[in-house]
């Protein structure tokens, strides 16, 4: 199975900050990754879609880049709205694999 | 608008069965594979199985291969997750999730339901 390691499990950040969350396949994925926000007691949401293209209705500050083997998430001006804890999926193949996810607080 | 409503967790004892049900509107439901995914108290998502548009092609996670019947019925746009041999590590929400393509069956989920909480314990 696709091992994909999620960095920083966790950061405090402010309002306003640029936001970097990293994913890193254990093989070659193309651009099939995904980024999810999930909100406590929510179910995920789709942020962005084959690693770079931005799922409809989600803010422009959020953006996706990568290919192959590394991947980014970006918050380019963090909001108190996008708190929350984002995941990276995996849809190369089977079996599916998450992140272990990262946890954005409040500064 | 498209809508997932999950609906079947519960209370179950280890060893025993649930069957989760997944009713969507708001899309041309055979179109589109449509996958389980679960979150275990305080932790991360875990994907648990995706079925194909027909029905004709499944796939699980190691942890649930053997136990758990992914099905659909595209005549009641509903999609169903038979869960047989529960242990206390199947503790979860479930979600139930539409893949965004019609392409493959794999892809990113852009529509997730609620959620359904399935406990098992004696």
């Amino acid at each position: 199975a696709i091992q994909m390691t999620q960095s920083p499990s966790s950061l405090s950040a402010s309002v306003g900050d640029r936001v970097t969350i990293t994913c890193r396949a254990s093989q070659g994925i193309r651009n099939d990754l995904g980024w999810y926000q999930q909100k406590p007691g929510k179910a995920p949401k789709l942020l962005i879609y084959d690693a770079s293209n931005l799922q409809s209705g989600v803010p422009s500050r959020f953006s996706g880049s990568g290919s192959g083997t590394d991947f980014t998430l970006t918050i380019s001006s963090l909001q108190p709205e996008d708190f929350a804890t984002y995941y990276c999926l995996q849809d190369y193949n089977y079996p599916l694999t998450f992140g272990g996810g990262t946890k954005v607080e409040i500064k | 608008e498209v809508q997932l409503l999950e609906s079947g967790g519960g209370l179950v004892q280890p060893g025993g069965s649930l069957r989760l049900s997944c009713a969507a509107s708001g899309f041309t439901f055979s179109n589109y594979a449509m996958s389980w995914v679960r979150q275990a108290p305080g932790k991360g998502l875990e994907w648990v199985s995706t079925i194909s548009g027909s029905g004709g092609s499944t796939n699980y996670a190691d942890s649930v291969k053997g136990r758990f019947t992914i099905s659909r019925d595209n005549s009641k746009n509903t999609l169903y997750l038979q869960m047989n041999s529960l242990r206390a590590e199947d503790t979860a929400v479930y979600y139930c999730a539409k893949v965004g393509t019609t392409v493959t069956t794999t892809g990113s989920f852009d529509y997730w339901g609620q959620g359904t909480l399935v406990t098992v314990s004696s």
